[in-house]
């Protein structure tokens, strides 16, 4: 099975901070995605790549940007973290097939908390 | 937005029941997907249903589609607590990329 493992469960920054969120997959997939999660707004995306170092902006990349350097890899930045980027966040990822057949496999999400 | 969104926001029923979710969307897509979340976890993939099919099973899931309402629903048979869960749908609006658009989620709580 596809595992999506991203780098903490919890976190707790200030701030300022600048933030990193790491998420890997293990089955060489083409597509990463970044998304956040807030109380009935549903899943949002941030920011996707579908290739190495290759991204496209989301519907909500203010205050964020990502780097993928390596396929198994997408990272997303926090450059000064602020109390708005409170919330779950979930990287998921998908191979590419034509028709965008593929379904997405989620990590278990971090939940940022932003004092 | 092209969302899709899910009705009703949250259903409560009793187990053995039957539990209908329904999700609109407005653009063309290629194919439907159903996704379950347990509570603060990620999300897992239930079901996809593409654009040329009308209905489609999996064990007590059954997902219909409606592309000239631009609709589809998920049914769940004969529910168990163990189903309690969000559900979203999402839609690809042709992409091909991959990307997805989720809809806000359905609560669904199943009482023993």
């Amino acid at each position: 099975d596809v595992k999506v493992t991203q780098s903490s469960r919890y976190l707790v920054k200030r701030t300022g901070e600048k933030v990193f969120l790491e998420c890997v997959q293990d089955m060489d997939h083409e597509n990463m995605f970044w998304y956040r999660q807030d109380p009935g707004l549903g899943l949002r995306l941030i920011y996707f790549s579908y290739d190495v170092k290759m991204k496209e902006k989301g519907d909500i990349p203010e205050g964020y940007s990502v780097s993928r350097e390596k396929k198994e890899r997408f990272s997303l930045i926090l450059e000064s973290a602020s109390t708005n980027q409170t919330s779950m966040y979930l990287c998921a990822s998908t191979r590419r097939l034509a028709g965008g057949r593929e379904k997405q496999f989620f990590g278990p999400g971090t939940r940022l908390t932003v004092l | 937005s092209q969302q899709g969104e899910e009705d009703p926001q949250a259903l409560s029923i009793q187990e053995g029941e039957n539990a209908t979710m329904n999700c609109s969307y407005k653009t063309s897509i290629n194919n439907l997907q159903w996704y379950r979340q347990n509570s603060g976890r990620g999300l897992v993939h239930l079901i996809l249903i593409r654009s040329n099919e009308r209905e489609k099973h999996s064990g007590r899931l059954r997902v219909t589609l409606d592309t000239s309402k631009k609709s589809s629903s998920l049914l769940i048979t004969a529910s168990r607590a163990a189903d309690t869960a969000s559900y979203f749908c999402a839609h690809d609006r042709g992409s091909t990329l991959g990307r997805l658009y989720f809809g806000r989620g359905t609560q669904l709580t199943v009482w023993p």
